[in-house]
Parts: structure tokens; sequence; C-alpha cells
């Protein structure tokens, strides 16, 4: 079954930065778009940002638009989160997940990775 | 302040029919496909129902979805204690130029 797995998450202060990796197995993931979405503590869920098949198409959250970068490799099958500027209301559990032929599609999900900014 | 808007909480009884309702505008709803999603307490977010009322395989066909103008609903029906989650909409918005989603119902089975 496919398999998706975070890791990077942990405790930055604040302004500082952290790259999230979600590792991807038992599929074809250079066919799939991917996004990344986050929730807070108690909290709904809010997607952060997609990337298409090629990685040439990237969109983001207002939220996070100008200090986080979405990529791809799709040689080793990963997906990356580049967070730069980190701020207390970013602390979340992030989650990757498969997209599909529509932009709100997310038919797999990884078990997340937790972010906490915090000094 | 979430773009697209549920209730916060939604109850039955085992056996009953619930609905949950998703309210959005003509950005998102109106003229955007909406999904599903179920997260179990302490899990990730599992695909409930897409492109407003299709179903995963897998997903029981207890679970219904509608889209009507920029409203839409989720209907659980048979209620069973293992459906007591939280249920979050979401769709496409033309104007963000991203996903907005709902802030989550959690459903309580009595």
């Amino acid at each position: 079954e496919v398999q998706l797995v975070e890791s990077g998450g942990g405790l930055v202060q604040p302004g500082g930065s952290l790259r999230l990796s979600c590792a991807a197995s038992k599929f074809t993931f250079s066919s799939y778009s991917m996004n990344w979405v986050r929730q807070a503590p108690g909290k709904g869920l809010e997607w952060v940002s997609y990337i298409s098949v090629s990685g040439r198409t990237t969109h983001y959250a207002d939220s996070v638009k100008g200090r986080f970068t979405i990529s791809r490799d799709n040689a080793k099958n990963s997906l990356y989160l580049q967070m730069n500027s980190l701020r207390d209301e970013d602390t979340a559990v992030y989650y990757c997940a498969r997209g599909g032929g529509s932009f709100a599609y997310c038919d797999y999900w990884g078990q997340g990775t937790l972010l906490t900014v915090s000094s | 302040q979430s773009v697209l808007t549920q209730p916060p909480s939604a109850s039955g009884t085992p056996g009953q029919r619930v609905t949950i309702s998703c309210s959005g505008s003509s950005s998102n709803i109106g003229s955007n496909y909406v999904y599903w999603y179920q997260q179990l307490p302490g899990t990730a977010p599992k695909l409930l129902i897409y492109k407003n009322d299709q179903r995963p395989s897998g997903v029981p066909d207890r679970f219904s979805g509608s889209k009507s103008g920029t409203s839409a609903s989720l209907a659980i029906s048979g209620l069973r204690s293992e459906d007591e989650a939280n249920y979050h909409c979401a769709a496409w918005d033309d104007s963000l130029s991203g996903v907005v989603f709902g802030g989550g119902t959690k459903l309580t089975v009595l």
C-alpha cells in the first residue's frame, strides 16, 4: 500500500528555519502531484502548499507565501518543505499528502511530523 | 476563521442519519469540487468523498456527499460508534488560488 513518511520536525526558535521531508514508496511518485497540509494543536486542517508532477507548478497558502518553499526530487521519491522565518503560528503537525486530478484531492496521507516554534 | 464554514459539532445515536454542512462562496464551492475528509482521533485524515459525491473504494455507502450552489453536505446513515471523528470539507478557491478547508466538525455518537 502507498506509504508516505514525514520527517524533520522538531523545536525551532521564532525566525529560524527547518526543512521537512516526505519519503514516498509503493507507488510511482513521479506520476502524482503532492501537497503539504498542517494542523495546529486542537485546530482544523490548513492547506499549506501544492506541487505538480514535474515540480514546475507550485501554489502556497497566503499565510506561508514568501517564507516556505515546496520542492520534490522524483529520482529520490521525496517531497520537501523548506520553511524559513518561522513564527509561533506555524506550530502544527505537518502532513504530506498525495494529490490527484484536482487540487483539493488528497487520497493518501502520511502520519505527520510535529513542528514546534517557540523560544 | 476558516473560508469554508462548518458547524463545530454534530451528534447522533447509533442507526441514525446525520448530516454535516459546509458553506462557502462562488469562488470555492460554487465553482469547484468539494472533498470530505474523516479524521479519527489521533490519526491522519482519510479521504471520504471526492468530486462532491464520489466515494473512494473501501468507503461504505453509508457515507454520501452532495453539493448545491455554494454549499455542500456530508450525510452519514446508519450511524455507528466508529464514525465518531472529525470531518473536514475542502475545495479549491479560485480567488485565493489555493485549497481552503472548513474548520472541521466533531461528530459524537451518543
